[in-house]
């Protein structure tokens, strides 16, 4: 059955320095997510993608994080200089359509650490 | 502003027992409601789904309620097992894609 792969599974980084998650959303899927669950925490919305532009954004995903889709397989969260509560888990998400039956369907997730 | 509350936070129930778990919104203006099951430190298996002009939907052991108008989704597992102990969310979308969480029932069933 198809599904959505995230790597690595897990990233410790320092303070300030740039990460790079990666995703592979399911194959003829064309909406791609991201979201995150700090731990203890509800899982929140980060952004969504379509076409190869943001759809829409939450409040927390400001200038220091952007989303890239580089090829026709991967999707990609980029967080430019990361702080101590960037720390989470972050997942990936894709779905053949928006809302209606359409199902998203998560990652397994990548733990994010920051020291 | 939509809200998404799960209670009871926690539930522990003994094998064979039906589970009924509860999951309510402030704004009915939704496309639909997925319904979650995450196990710790892993990732979010979708369970079921329900479009916002259903009122039901069922898989296997699991049933799956809607009433919009009151703003209440139920999920039944019937006849529980030990296997179903996990944390179920629920998930509203409020807008064209975004989903909005609740924070969970953990399910314990023990055998």
């Amino acid at each position: 059955e198809p599904e959505v792969t995230q790597t690595p599974s897990h990233q410790v980084t320092q303070m300030g320095q740039e990460v790079i998650l990666r995703c592979v959303p399911i194959s003829n899927h064309l909406y791609f997510y991201w979201y995150r669950q700090i731990l203890g925490q509800k899982v929140e919305f980060l952004v969504s993608f379509y076409n190869n532009e943001i759809s829409e954004k939450s409040e927390i995903f400001d200038d220091q994080f952007s989303v890239e889709r580089p090829d026709g397989s991967n999707f990609t969260l980029k967080i430019r200089s990361t702080k101590l509560e960037d720390s989470a888990m972050y997942f990936c998400a894709s779905s053949e359509e928006p809302g209606g039956d359409n199902e998203q369907f998560f990652g397994p997730g990548t733990r994010l650490t920051v020291l | 502003k939509q809200e998404v509350t799960q209670i009871p936070a926690a539930l522990s129930v003994p094998e064979g027992e039906n589970l009924v778990l509860n999951c309510s919104f402030t704004d009915s203006a939704i496309y639909n409601l997925q319904w979650f099951r995450q196990d710790p430190g892993k990732g979010l298996t979708s369970l079921l789904l329900i479009q916002s002009s259903q009122r039901e939907q069922t898989s296997g052991r699991l049933n799956a309620s809607l009433d919009k108008s009151s703003g209440r989704s139920t999920l039944y597992i019937a006849a529980s097992q030990p296997g179903d102990s996990a944390t179920y969310l629920c998930a509203v979308n409020p807008s064209w894609g975004k989903l909005q969480f609740g924070a969970g029932t953990q399910v314990v069933v023990t055998p």
